[in-house]
């Protein structure tokens, strides 16, 4: 079955770009079927999502973040991506990616998340 | 945004009660609307989708109702390993949101 898993740098200093990388396995990103998501959750805080990609590039970002975030996709390598620029100490979280499948009802759905990576932003 | 409010937000129980958690919605978002249980320190997992549809795997003492703006999770017989934070998330519209999360405890 689908797994992800983030990795990334888990100290980030403020102004810099934040920078993670989701790998998928047991299922192909060019497939087609699936949505790819980054979703994030402040410490002791709820959730927030980030943004999607489709394998084709096609992206939908959270209007609150979205001129700091870019999503990407490596299909060869079967992994996508996020950078968050200008972090500031409102961006520690900890970092998720996340499959939702592509139909009508679930689209939007996460059923597969990674395990998660801790990011801090500090000097 | 959707915005979503959960009730109540802990709640305190023993094992075998049975558990109900709203959600509201801001507006209409017919059964567009998933539950998902996060133990600490773990990624979320998604319990129900579309309002009353168990996902694969998830214990039938689960369940979901509602449409419209106002959801319930049932836990119908609480057990040890159900104590966690339970979160609704919305996905009729853009930007999916998440309820703030509602924690079960053991009393």
């Amino acid at each position: 079955q689908v797994q992800l898993q983030e990795s990334g740098p888990g100290l980030v200093k403020p102004s810099q770009t934040l920078s993670l990388t989701c790998t998928v396995s047991g299922g192909s990103i060019s497939s087609g079927d699936s949505y790819w998501s980054w979703i994030r959750q402040h410490p002791g805080k709820g959730l927030e999502w980030i943004g999607y990609i489709y394998y084709s590039g096609f992206t939908y970002y959270n209007p609150s973040l979205k001129s700091l975030v870019t999503i990407s996709v490596d299909t060869s390598k079967n992994q996508f991506s996020l950078k968050l620029s200008s972090v500031t100490a409102a961006d520690t979280a900890v970092y998720y990616c996340a499959r939702s499948a592509k139909t009508t009802v679930t689209t939007g759905v996460f059923d597969i998340w990674g395990q998660g990576t801790m990011v801090t932003v500090s000097s | 945004d959707i915005q979503l409010t959960q009730s109540p937000s802990f709640l305190s129980a023993s094992v075998g009660d049975r558990v109900t958690i709203t959600c509201r919605a801001s507006r209409g978002i017919s059964s567009y609307l998933a539950w998902y249980q996060q133990k600490p320190g773990k990624a979320p997992k998604l319990l129900i989708y579309a309002a009353s549809t168990l996902q694969s795997g998830v214990p039938s003492r689960f369940s979901g109702s509602g449409s419209g703006t106002e959801f319930t999770l049932t836990i119908s017989s609480l057990q040890p390993e159900d104590f966690a934070t339970y979160y609704c998330q919305q996905l009729t519209s853009y930007p999916f949101t998440f309820g703030p999360g509602t924690k079960v405890e053991i009393k």
